[in-house]
């Protein structure tokens, strides 16, 4: 299973953007990126997920280099409320009850 | 408010103390997750059911013992607990095709005194 690495915390300020690379080098030709976002006391959440070239929805972007060893989350415009934990998680694509094994993750603080 | 609902959301329990921890979800998903997260780690997997049956233990101690009775339902037992299992623990779901992302519930703060 690929291993992740990510910043254990990272700074901004309200309306900047937010960049946060996670470097899985030994990811397989199946494995799918997965980024979740934690705040305390409650269970993670979905963001984005990708396979390969950029993803963007309504929250964020994902951009993944052609040798997919590492990905980055680009949150636009952050605010107080987007301060939270972000994990990136590696996985198999073979069908549900996979073995997805979170990081370190990253602490993303927003200020005014 | 989450799709995936955990009972109760707070649990303090004696070490000879029998409780269990409950999950349901109503969304169709046939894969369910137990995790375990302690304070400011990510969460850790303990089980993983795929169709109402165990496909993953992560080597998880037996006073531990989770079960799935139905499509929508998810349980763990806990007996003879130590204080170390004090954690928060998180039930997830996904769909049984490939890719499909976890949907958390909110989780249980079990605290074993």
């Amino acid at each position: 299973l690929a291993k992740t690495t990510q910043p254990i915390s990272m700074d901004s300020y309200e309306g900047q953007e937010v960049n946060i690379t996670c470097s899985h080098n030994n990811i397989a030709t199946n494995d799918y990126i997965t980024w979740y976002q934690q705040f305390p006391s409650q269970g993670p959440r979905f963001i984005i997920q990708g396979y390969k070239t950029k993803v963007t929805n309504e929250v964020a972007s994902l951009f993944i280099p052609a040798d997919r060893k590492s990905s980055t989350l680009s949150l636009p415009r952050v605010s107080l409320s987007d301060t939270a934990v972000y994990y990136c998680l590696v996985g198999p694509f073979t069908g549900g009850g996979n073995k997805l094994t979170f990081g370190t993750g990253t602490q993303l603080k927003v200020e005014l | 408010d989450t799709e995936v609902t955990q009972t109760p959301k707070h649990l303090v329990m004696g070490m000879t103390n029998k409780k269990s921890l409950k999950c349901e979800q109503h969304m169709g998903h046939r894969a369910m997750y137990w995790y375990k997260q302690k304070a400011k780690k990510p969460p850790e997997l303990m089980f993983v059911y795929s169709y109402e049956k165990l496909s993953i233990n992560e080597s998880v101690p037996s006073r531990f013992s989770p079960e799935c009775p139905n499509s929508s339902l998810l349980n763990l037992h806990l007996h003879a607990l130590q204080p170390e299992d004090s954690a928060l623990y998180l039930c997830a779901s996904s769909l049984p095709q490939g890719n499909s992302p976890l949907h958390f519930g909110n989780g249980t703060r079990l605290t074993v005194t």
